[in-house]
């Protein structure tokens, strides 16, 4: 079946990089939009972005100039960088496969166990 | 940014009865192109990530017990729960994928009665 497991450190200092890391096991990369969403605790859902797996990558406006999605599809993984980090970021990191419909976007179908990352000095 | 609301925020349901959510859109997901509209529902039970129960606003996922079922078209819709069962009880959340950035509702907390 299809699995998602983040990794990454759970403590990160203000203004330094949060990086996490998604392995894949049981799916195709490809014709996939594998994103990342983040849950504050005791909040709602927030979409971080995407990449393809031809590399394209979207990004959410409000993090835009933070965010980085990368991939490395010979490891079946992808990997997020949000730079300059601050309590606010403090979230449950969730990473997510999306499915594609044709030319456009369908559901988040699978999602990992999620990533309790702390913001704290 | 298509703004996604839930009503209510919070819902208490005895077991056995229906349960009712409803997520409004600020702009219609409904494609003129397929006529489909761009809206998924989620349930998300304490310390688990959110599983997928609807897509395409009325498309129930495989193994999702048919007491759920969604509805609706344009800016509003519905998730209903026929028969609240103990293990309903989570938070739901609407999202639609029509339009970037992609946008959830802010949660429906239902819990027993």
């Amino acid at each position: 079946q299809v699995q998602l497991q983040e990794s990454g450190p759970g403590l990160v200092r203000p203004s330094e990089t949060l990086s996490l890391t998604c392995i894949v096991s049981g799916s195709s990369i490809d014709n996939y939009f594998w994103t990342w969403i983040r849950q504050p605790p005791g909040k709602g859902l927030e979409w971080i972005g995407y990449i393809y797996s031809s590399g394209t990558t979207v990004y959410s406006p409000s993090l835009r100039s933070r965010v980085t999605i990368s991939i490395d599809m010979s490891k079946s993984q992808f990997s997020l960088q949000l730079t300059s980090v601050a309590a606010t970021d403090t979230a449950v990191y969730y990473c997510v496969r999306q499915r594609r419909y044709n030319w456009n976007y369908d559901s988040f179908d699978h999602w990992g166990q999620g990533t309790l990352v702390t913001v704290s000095s | 940014d298509i703004v996604m609301t839930q009503s209510p925020d919070s819902l208490a349901v005895s077991l056995g009865e229906r349960a009712t959510i409803n997520c409004k859109s600020s702009h219609s997901v409904l494609s003129s192109s397929n006529n489909k509209n761009y809206l998924a529902w989620y349930q998300q039970k304490p310390g688990q990530p959110p599983k997928l129960l609807v897509s395409w606003a009325s498309t129930r996922e495989s193994g999702v017990p048919d007491r759920f079922s969604g509805s609706g078209s344009g800016t509003d819709f519905t998730l209903t729960i026929s028969s609240l069962q103990a293990e309903d009880v989570a938070v739901y959340y609407c999202q639609q994928y029509s339009s970037l950035p992609l946008t959830f509702g802010q949660g429906t907390k239902l819990e027993i009665k």
